[in-house]
């Protein structure tokens, strides 16, 4: 079956700029977080959605957000871009039951902020 | 001070070595212990999941967990060139969180 997809795969964004990112999760899979990966602070948590609701949040600035629609498609959003936000942003999905490393991430996206 | 503490190496062994790939965490509310493999350019996969202490093993690898001395292990056997990437450990308090908490990952390149 189909993996996690994230789009766009690249993107260069100039600071003060927002930017969203999509990501389709593994069909039947409710659960779909989030993690920005940068090679200082390594893979940080987000958020997470369960059908349509944030179950659960990290330590980020309210410029970061996130949504979950009906059919479990996720997207996140960030304002006001800083340079500091230049990461790779990972989205992985699980069954909803399933053991808590269940999940499958995506590739990422690659957002550069210039 | 962080959670989770991996060194991020690299570590470079030759084929064939036994890999000892090491964790050590502070938040005694951890249960549930994970490996991830990521490969450049590619998000991790799951590779070894380990609920609470003691050992588990699938085919070349083996992970402990020691929650006495808050210490992870990750062993591979017999290793491979196509072993070499990112082993990040990963730790979760509660069974029905997505959030988990990463080392830094440790970079393993093994030489033919």
């Amino acid at each position: 079956k189909a993996g996690v997809t994230q789009t766009p795969r690249y993107l260069i964004k100039t600071r003060g700029q927002q930017v969203t990112l999509s990501c389709s999760p593994i069909s039947g899979h409710r659960s779909v977080s989030w993690y920005q990966q940068t090679p200082g602070q390594g893979l940080q948590f987000l958020f997470e959605y369960f059908s349509e609701t944030q179950r659960n949040k990290g330590n980020f600035p309210g410029r970061f957000s996130g949504r979950q629609f009906s059919n479990s498609r996720s997207e996140m959003n960030v304002s006001t871009l800083e340079l500091g936000d230049s990461a790779l942003y990972l989205c992985a999905s699980k069954e909803g039951n399933s053991i808590p490393g269940g999940y499958t991430f995506g590739s990422g996206t690659r957002l550069t902020v210039v | 001070q962080k959670e989770v503490e991996q060194d991020p190496g690299p570590l470079s062994v030759p084929e064939g070595a036994i890999v000892s790939l090491n964790c050590t965490y502070s938040n005694s509310a951890f249960q549930y212990f994970m490996w991830y493999r990521q490969y450049s350019r590619k998000g991790p996969e799951l590779l070894m999941y380990t609920y609470s202490s003691g050992n588990k093993e699938d085919g070349r690898f083996t992970a402990q967990v020691d929650k006495s001395s808050k210490y992870i292990s990750l062993f591979i056997r017999d290793s491979q060139p196509s072993d070499s990437a990112t082993y990040l450990c990963a730790m979760s308090a509660d069974s029905n969180t997505g959030k988990l908490i990463f080392g830094q990952g440790t970079t393993l390149q093994v030489k033919p």
